[in-house]
C-alpha cells in the first residue's frame, strides 16, 4: 500500500530536549515536505526536499532542521524544542514531475507538546 | 505571493442537503488549486484538484468544485450531504517556485452534518 509514515504519533517532551520525528515514503517520490498544523493558521511549510541531499527553508524553518540521506526518508529534527513549536506535523510527499504539480500525500500527522 | 480565503470555519448542513464550502484565491499566475479533507485524527487527504483544462472537477466522495477565473473561486459542492462527511476542509493553492511545491492553505472549514 501506498503511504507516509510518521514517527512517533504523539510526543510530549521538555524544552530544550533534542527530538526527532521521522518521515519514511513507500512511493519513490523524490519531493518530500514538512508542515505544520495550528488552530486558525492552517497548514505552513517548514522545509521541503526536492531530492536527496537538496533540501531548502519553507515559510517557518525557524528552529528546525531536516535531513535528506536516502530518497524514502526525510526527517525532521528540532535541536532545542520550545513551547511554540507545539503543534500538529505532518510530512508529504509528492509525485510530481514539474509542471502541474503531483498530488502531495500526506502523513497521519504527529502531535507535538513541548512543555 | 499566493492566498486562499476560506469563508466560514465552521458550516453546518442538514444530512441530505446541499453542501457549500467557500474558497478565493489569490495569485498572480494560474493557479493550481486542491481540496482536501482531513477526518479526525488523521492525515489530509486530496478531495479533487484543479490544474488546467475542464474547469468544473470532481472528485471523490461525490464532491466537486468548479474554477472560476473572473470571480478567483474555486468553491466545493456536494449535492446531497452525508453523516460521513462530517470532517474539516481545506482550500490549497499550489505555488511552483522553483522546484518547491508548497501549497498555501486556507484556515479550514469544519462541516458538521445535522442528523
Amino acid at each position: 500500500e501506498a503511504q507516509v509514515t510518521q514517527n512517533p504519533r504523539y510526543l510530549i517532551t521538555v524544552t530544550g530536549k533534542k527530538l526527532t520525528v521521522t518521515c519514511s515514503q513507500n512511493m519513490n517520490h523524490e519531493y518530500m515536505s514538512w508542515y505544520r498544523q495550528d488552530p486558525g493558521l492552517g497548514l505552513r511549510q517548514i522545509y521541503y526536499s526536492m531530492n536527496v541531499e537538496v533540501t531548502d527553508k519553507g515559510d517557518v524553518p525557524e528552529g528546525y532542521k531536516v535531513s535528506r540521506k536516502e530518497k524514502r526518508n526525510f526527517p525532521l529534527i528540532l535541536e532545542s524544542p520550545s513551547p511554540n513549536q507545539t503543534s500538529l506535523y505532518f510530512c508529504a510527499s509528492s509525485d510530481s514531475s514539474g509542471v502541474p504539480p503531483g498530488e502531495q500525500y500526506f502523513g497521519p500527522g504527529t502531535r507535538l507538546t513541548v512543555t | 505571493a499566493q492566498s486562499v480565503t476560506q469563508l466560514g470555519s465552521h458550516v453546518s448542513v442538514s444530512e441530505g442537503a446541499l453542501v457549500l464550502l467557500r474558497c478565493n484565491y489569490s495569485s498572480s499566475v494560474p493557479p493550481y488549486l486542491f481540496w482536501y479533507v482531513q477526518y479526525p485524527n488523521q492525515g489530509l487527504q486530496l478531495l479533487l484538484k484543479y490544474t488546467t483544462g475542464a474547469t468544473l472537477v470532481k472528485g471523490i466522495n461525490g464532491f466537486e468544485a468548479e474554477f472560476k477565473k473572473s470571480e478567483t473561486s474555486f468553491h466545493l459542492t456536494k449535492p446531497s450531504a452525508h453523516m460521513s462527511d462530517a470532517a474539516e476542509y481545506f482550500c490549497a493553492v499550489s505555488e511552483l517556485d522553483f522546484g518547491n511545491e508548497k501549497l498555501t492553505f486556507g484556515t479550514g472549514t469544519r462541516l458538521t452534518i445535522i442528523p
